[in-house]
């Protein structure tokens, strides 16, 4: 298993532009967590999915910010329209809910440079 | 409000000394303790949890309610160890975790 991925890994863009994040998780995991990370706030929590259902997205920080999975193989996180502020490292996480101890296994990352 | 305070942002130490990386959490509630760790060019994983009171790569952490704190230890540090480390606090099943701000070990050879 390749573990979760996430598209693209860098992505560099221009305020006002719309950016889309993607994230396959772990084949089998029913729970998926968007996080942002940045110098000044640290690892924060975005949203989660269980069962493709949103149950919390109360870290979503404005509504320029939307979160979807369509599928259980599927994420996005979408940015419209980007601004500078919101450079920074986004990660998508995966677990099976239920499992010991609910482990979150972390994908590699999105680095997002809004210019 | 659920926090986690990890009061050192750098840490360096020499290698065959002792380590401790301070996590302090609140929250009024049972909570679940866990150290995630991100070595250079790899994903951030789970090193260990409280609730299994197990010691991984020499790691240990103990759950003190009383001080609110879930401190990471290990007796002789190495090379290998210098990382980066993030303290959280597991609630809602665990399935919401909140991280500290993660603290950077540097072992020195």
């Amino acid at each position: 298993d390749a573990g979760v991925i996430q598209s693209p890994r860098h992505e560099v863009t221009e305020m006002g532009q719309e950016v889309t994040l993607r994230c396959k998780p772990i084949s089998g995991h029913n729970s998926l967590f968007w996080y942002r990370q940045t110098m000044m706030r640290g690892l924060e929590l975005l949203i989660y999915f269980n069962n493709n259902v949103p149950i919390d997205d109360s870290g979503m920080p404005e509504d320029r910010f939307s979160a979807k999975m369509p599928n259980a193989s599927f994420s996005t996180l979408k940015i419209q329209p980007s601004e500078p502020r919101d450079s920074a490292v986004y990660f998508c996480a995966s677990s099976l809910a239920g499992s010991s101890y609910n482990e979150q296994f972390f994908g590699p990352g999105t680095r997002l440079t809004v210019l | 409000a659920q926090r986690v305070t990890q009061p050192e942002k750098l840490l360096s130490v020499f290698k065959g000394a002792p380590v401790e990386l301070k996590c302090n959490y609140s929250y009024s509630g049972s909570p679940e303790l866990f150290w995630y760790v991100q070595y250079s060019r790899q994903r951030l994983q789970l090193l260990l949890r409280h609730i299994s009171r197990e010691s991984i790569k020499g790691f240990t952490a103990d759950l003190n309610k009383g001080e609110t704190s879930f401190h990471l230890k290990k007796p002789f540090a190495q090379e290998e160890d210098s990382a980066m480390y993030y303290c959280a606090l597991g609630f809602q099943g665990a399935q919401k975790l909140v991280f500290g701000q993660g603290t950077r070990l540097t072992i020195n050879p």
